[in-house]
């Protein structure tokens, strides 16, 4: 079965540094990946996905991820980030009839 | 285009009521899913729909029942409520065809506390 891992449960940054989210999955076959952010009492939006092509793909708010099927991740990066970016941030796998497993999330604080 | 609606925003329960949490959605999309957050848990998948008419269990199906009779709709029907109820709705749709996966699209959430 498809499996998300995401190491960090919290994870809290300076305003203005370099951001790195950490994503495993376990999936057999070729992986459709996304990230998803979730604001305080919203809902989830979608910031980035990876279907196929360049492993390197780019997002919405300055955000990219690299697929790295060797290592079975797909991590998350930002390289300035900003007090407005704190949220809490899920990576999830596609698997059968569209389905998505998720992982539990990373608490991104931003530190003055 | 308000893309995917929950209602109610909040709502509290006492334990053995029930209810339904609606979800609609205007993106013509064919897929819908239900999902609940907890906690440190990430979502967990509860039902989905790949289309109207059919629906199929998630990984939490249980203390809980779906229906689609339109490709807007997607109710989530909640009998005899328990506090282990207790959690954030998420209502989610997508797109999909020939095998593809698209992207879900969330709604706002409905808080739920069984009391």
């Amino acid at each position: 079965a498809q499996s998300v891992t995401q190491p960090d449960i919290h994870i809290t940054v300076s305003e203005g540094a370099s951001l790195e989210l950490r994503c495993n999955y376990s999936y057999g076959a070729t992986p459709y990946l996304f990230w998803y952010v979730q604001s305080p009492g919203q809902g989830l939006q979608l910031l980035l996905k990876y279907f196929s092509g360049d492993t390197l793909v780019q997002g919405i708010k300055g955000f990219e991820a690299e697929f790295k099927r060797s290592q079975s991740s797909f991590n998350l990066r930002k390289p300035s980030v900003h007090w407005s970016d704190a949220a809490e941030y899920f990576c999830a796998v596609a698997s059968g009839y569209s389905t998505l497993t998720f992982g539990k999330g990373t608490m991104l604080l931003v530190s003055p | 285009n308000a893309g995917v609606t929950q209602t109610p925003k909040f709502r509290i329960l006492k334990i053995g009521q029930s209810m339904t949490l609606q979800c609609a959605q205007d993106m013509n999309h064919n897929y819908m899913y239900w999902y609940r957050q907890d906690p440190g848990m990430g979502l967990k998948l509860i039902y989905y729909s790949v289309g109207a008419g059919i629906t199929d269990k998630g990984e939490v199906p249980n203390g809980y029942n779906v229906s689609r009779s339109t490709t807007e709709d997607f109710p989530l029907r909640l009998e005899l409520a328990a506090p282990s109820q207790t959690s954030v709705y998420f209502c989610a749709s997508s797109y999909s065809t020939s095998g593809v996966t698209y992207e879900q699209y969330f709604g706002p959430g409905t808080r739920l506390t069984v009391t």
